[in-house]
């Protein structure tokens, strides 16, 4: 079956970088995906990628995937507090339909 | 600005009492999309349309349904709510071939 898997909890200090992981399970996808959710409101799309690619960076934003091991990753630089948001992972499943992760939460500590 | 518009931002109804959520969309996507999402879990997707074509998830129940009159709007009805249904409902559009989905600010459903 479909499945997106991500860790819950990331802590870091502000101006450190970030990494969330992700693993997906549905290796035909095109796309992945990457969402911010700040509290009470709807999610924002960050970036994508396209399942070609290795690598995707957009300023302080840098995606890797390593379809083999169907990982794929997000580095935030220079995290500042503002980045402090759930962030979810998601894949392309079936044209237009995305499955999502659960989410890791980032903190981000002064 | 091109944009998902969600009404209300916030709804509370009574148990068993039909309520109505909106969503309209600038942005001319193909496809729309309803989510329930409960205490910052993943989306889960309850409903999504490609033009005019529905789209229902086996486990949405059937007390959920949905009507998409047009390109730019679609709606939510929810026929006797009940305290499970208390969520955050998000709207969302896309479009291919990339189908990154634009989410509307999500309506607050309270069910008393």
């Amino acid at each position: 079956g479909e499945d997106v898997e991500q860790s819950l909890f990331l802590s870091v200090r502000e101006g450190d970088s970030s990494v969330i992981n992700c693993t997906y399970t549905d290796s035909s996808s095109t796309y992945l995906y990457w969402y911010k959710q700040e509290p009470g409101a709807g999610l924002q799309l960050l970036t994508y990628i396209f399942s070609n690619m290795d690598m995707k960076q957009d300023q302080r934003l840098t995606v890797l995937l390593n379809k083999k091991d169907k990982h794929l990753s997000l580095r935030i630089a220079d995290t500042q507090t503002g980045d402090s948001a759930i962030y979810f992972c998601a894949e392309d499943t079936n044209a237009g339909k995305s499955t999502f992760g659960d989410g890791t939460t980032l903190t981000v500590k002064p | 600005d091109a944009m998902v518009i969600q009404n209300p931002r916030y709804q509370v109804t009574q148990f068993g009492k039909p309520v109505t959520l909106s969503c309209s969309q600038t942005l001319n996507h193909n496809v729309m999309y309803w989510y329930q999402q409960k205490s910052s879990q993943a989306p889960k997707l309850l409903f999504h349309y490609y033009d005019k074509d529905f789209n229902n998830e086996a486990d949405t129940p059937d007390n959920f349904q949905s009507r998409r009159p047009n390109t730019s709007f679609c709606f939510l009805d929810i026929r006797s709510p009940g305290l499970g249904d208390a969520a955050m409902y998000l709207c969302a559009t896309s479009s291919p071939p990339t189908y990154e989905q634009f989410f509307g600010p999500g309506t607050r459903l309270t069910v008393l």
